[in-house]
């Protein structure tokens, strides 16, 4: 069966400081992976979307990045973390066609 | 570009209640609409999945209807209980790999 892991599940980190979260898919083969961000008390904004090994496209300007190195694995960083990065982030997978999304279990970043 | 609405953003019921959560979307040249519940803190578990062709999908106390001309779909929770309580987001699929959220209905359900 398919699954999917993010980490870590918080995360504090100081303003100016690096980002890297992390988020693999066990049990399927090219999925489409995604980066959502949840504000408090706000909806979900997607950030990236992957659909194969180098390919990534940025649906809005920020001051994040996204990477996929392999098939299955989905990175977001930042070289320098601004306090209204502080949020939930989510990575979710699915396929082409007529599937769903499978969200991860999210990290919780606050920057301080 | 597809707009998606949920209402009430929030709503309290007592335990024992049947309801119903409204989700609505602007453009019906849709691929399906899932369902998620979202704990505090957590991240999204999908509770049903309804493909463009299907009326309805049905989960335990749980039924999801699709109509898709009149760009609606609503959730059907019956029998509510205090574990029910929940954000529920509603995501509709378009296009190639675009999904589209609405904001949530924030379900309290009292003891």
């Amino acid at each position: 069966s398919q699954t999917i892991h993010q980490w870590p599940a918080t995360l504090v980190q100081p303003v100016g400081s690096p980002l890297s979260l992390e988020c693999t898919v066990e049990g399927t083969s090219n999925p489409n992976l995604y980066w959502y961000r949840q504000a408090a008390g706000r909806g979900l904004q997607l950030l990236f979307y992957s659909v194969g090994i180098g390919q990534i496209s940025s649906e809005v300007p920020q001051n994040l990045s996204a990477s996929r190195p392999q098939d299955r694995q989905f990175i977001l960083s930042s070289k320098k973390l601004l306090l209204s990065d502080s949020g939930f982030y989510l990575c979710a997978w699915s396929v082409q066609g007529f599937y769903g999304y499978t969200f991860g279990s999210g990290t919780r970043l606050t920057v301080v | 570009k597809q707009e998606v609405t949920q209402i009430p953003a929030a709503l309290s019921v007592p335990e024992g209640e049947n309801l119903v959560l409204n989700c609505s979307f602007t453009d019906s040249a849709i691929y399906n609409l899932q369902w998620f519940r979202q704990d505090p803190g957590k991240g999204l578990t999908s509770l049903l999945l309804i493909q463009s062709s299907q009326r309805e999908q049905t989960s335990g106390r749980l039924n999801a209807s699709l109509d898709k001309s009149s760009g609606r779909s609503t959730l059907y929770i019956a029998a509510s209980q205090p574990g029910d309580s929940a954000t529920y987001l509603c995501a509709v699929r378009a296009g190639g790999n675009q999904f589209y959220f609405g904001t949530g209905t924030s379900l309290t359900v009292i003891p």
